[in-house]
């Protein structure tokens, strides 16, 4: 069974701070995909990241798969309130389904 | 973009009724859909994968026949919870792929929110 780790788990900063977000897993992964998660609605994706070492930026938020691609990390700069949400990891590798990590639950406080 | 619909958003039932939720892919067509259910702060657990025209695949642990899935069109899977129970109580998401390539993104539901009491 494929397992994706994220840490943390909890992340409550002020705004204006940056912040890393972790996504490991003793599995290669074909792909690798971020979504963030609003109270009541359904995840939205962020980025998808397949190749090894790749670094994706997207605003203020840069997204990098590992170059043995079992991990991923996102990070935000400059974090501001409308950053505040749920942020899941989720790999697949062939044809299984895409298997999410727990999640981290960003709060930032203005 | 492609948009994944789902309906209802919310639905409270009696212990012992049966509930069905509707996913609908709005702008492009689906021959597999995913189930999904979310416990309060956590992450989403894969319940079944839906095919289109043929039986649903389950992940381990998940009862079949309390959670029936029908994918009758390319465009339509649904979730019924048979006999829920207050445990059933939880965020359903269904998601669909536009298309099967790799790293292919999942298009979500905005998930319903089912209480039983």
């Amino acid at each position: 069974t494929q397992l994706l780790e994220q840490s943390p788990q909890f992340l409550s900063i002020q705004e204006g701070e940056n912040l890393t977000v972790y996504c490991n897993s003793s599995s290669v992964f074909s792909s690798l995909q971020w979504y963030r998660q609003e109270p009541g609605e359904g995840p939205v994706l962020l980025v998808t990241v397949v190749t090894g070492g790749e670094v994706k930026k997207l605003k203020r938020l840069t997204f990098q798969f590992g170059d043995a691609r079992k991990d991923s990390s996102l990070h935000i700069t400059a974090a501001q309130p409308g950053d505040t949400g749920l942020y899941l990891c989720a790999g697949e590798s062939g044809n299984t389904p895409l298997v999410f990590g727990k999640g981290t639950r960003l709060s930032v406080i203005a | 973009g492609a948009v994944v619909s789902q309906h209802p958003s919310r639905v409270i039932c009696k212990s012992g009724t049966s509930v069905k939720i509707e996913c609908r892919s709005l702008d492009f067509q689906a021959t597999t859909m995913f189930w999904y259910r979310q416990f309060p702060k956590q992450s989403l657990m894969l319940m079944a994968t839906s095919n289109e025209g043929s039986k649903a695949t389950y992940e381990q642990g998940v009862e079949k026949d309390k959670f029936l899935i029908n994918h009758a069109s390319l465009t339509l899977s649904t979730l019924t919870v048979t006999s829920a129970h207050p445990e059933d109580s939880s965020f359903y998401i269904c998601s669909a792929r536009v298309t099967g390539g790799l790293g292919s993104p999942l298009h979500f539901g905005n998930g319903t929110r089912l209480t039983v009491t």
